[in-house]
């Protein structure tokens, strides 16, 4: 079983609707979880991080994270044809120090 | 605020030479990591140093890969000698000390052997 597991898509929405990507981890220790985007050709940039059972919303995007089920989402509201990228969810083990663990990622695609 | 910085941005060189990668960190910032990144393995953790020190080389994938970090603004990534199976998006990132601190990537080198 991989550490972090992310549907590898393509995810395909509509522009204006809710892409939700999920992943799901293994270490259930884990301490903070991140998500990062990434343009094709591009590096990872960090869209939000979550470390509390719950939802954070920042803008358009909303993280959700449930440590019982180990279970982290990224929701997109109003999704825009920019927002085609690939999604990375890391998350960062027990046991300290500042290694991430990076899920395959997932391919949105929002079409117009 | 200057990010962090990677040189070359592109490299292409043939199989047998050595290849030596460069990093500058966000300053301040007292952890570096170096990942590779390709289609089939993705984005993979090679190394990583806290305060200059290497604490996890477990993923340099054998003896031809070293890294360094003489000091904290500076380290290097070197393949000797290469071989076309290193061909990959080599990208460093730094943060600093604490769970919720994110790592910030460089742009990324483009590696190509030949």
């Amino acid at each position: 079983q991989k550490e972090v597991e992310q549907n590898s898509g393509p995810l395909s929405v509509p522009e204006g609707a809710i892409a939700s990507l999920n992943c799901t981890y293994s270490d259930r220790g884990s301490q903070s979880f991140f998500w990062y985007r990434q343009y094709s050709g591009k590096s990872p940039e960090l869209i939000m991080f979550i470390y509390s059972n719950g939802d954070k919303e920042d803008g358009r995007f909303t993280a959700q994270l449930n440590k019982a089920s180990q279970y982290v989402s990224l929701l997109i509201r109003d999704s825009q044809p920019s927002d085609s990228a690939t999604y990375l969810c890391a998350v960062r083990p027990s046991g300290g120090y500042n290694k991430l663990i990076f899920g395959a990622g997932t391919r949105l695609a929002v079409h117009p | 605020d200057a990010g962090v910085i990677q040189s070359p941005r592109h490299e292409v060189t043939e199989m047998g030479q050595e290849v030596t990668l460069r990093c500058k960190p966000i300053s301040g910032h007292d952890y570096l990591f170096w990942y590779r990144q390709t289609m089939m393995r993705g984005l993979e953790l090679l190394i990583y140093f806290n305060n200059n020190v290497p604490i996890d080389d477990s993923g340099m994938p054998e003896d031809r890969f070293s890294a360094k970090m003489p000091n904290a603004s500076f380290s290097t990534l070197k393949i000797q000698p290469s071989e076309p199976r290193d061909s990959a998006v080599y990208f460093c990132a730094s943060s600093l000390t604490g769970p919720n601190q994110p790592q910030h990537f460089g742009d990324g080198t483009r590696l190509s052997i030949l």
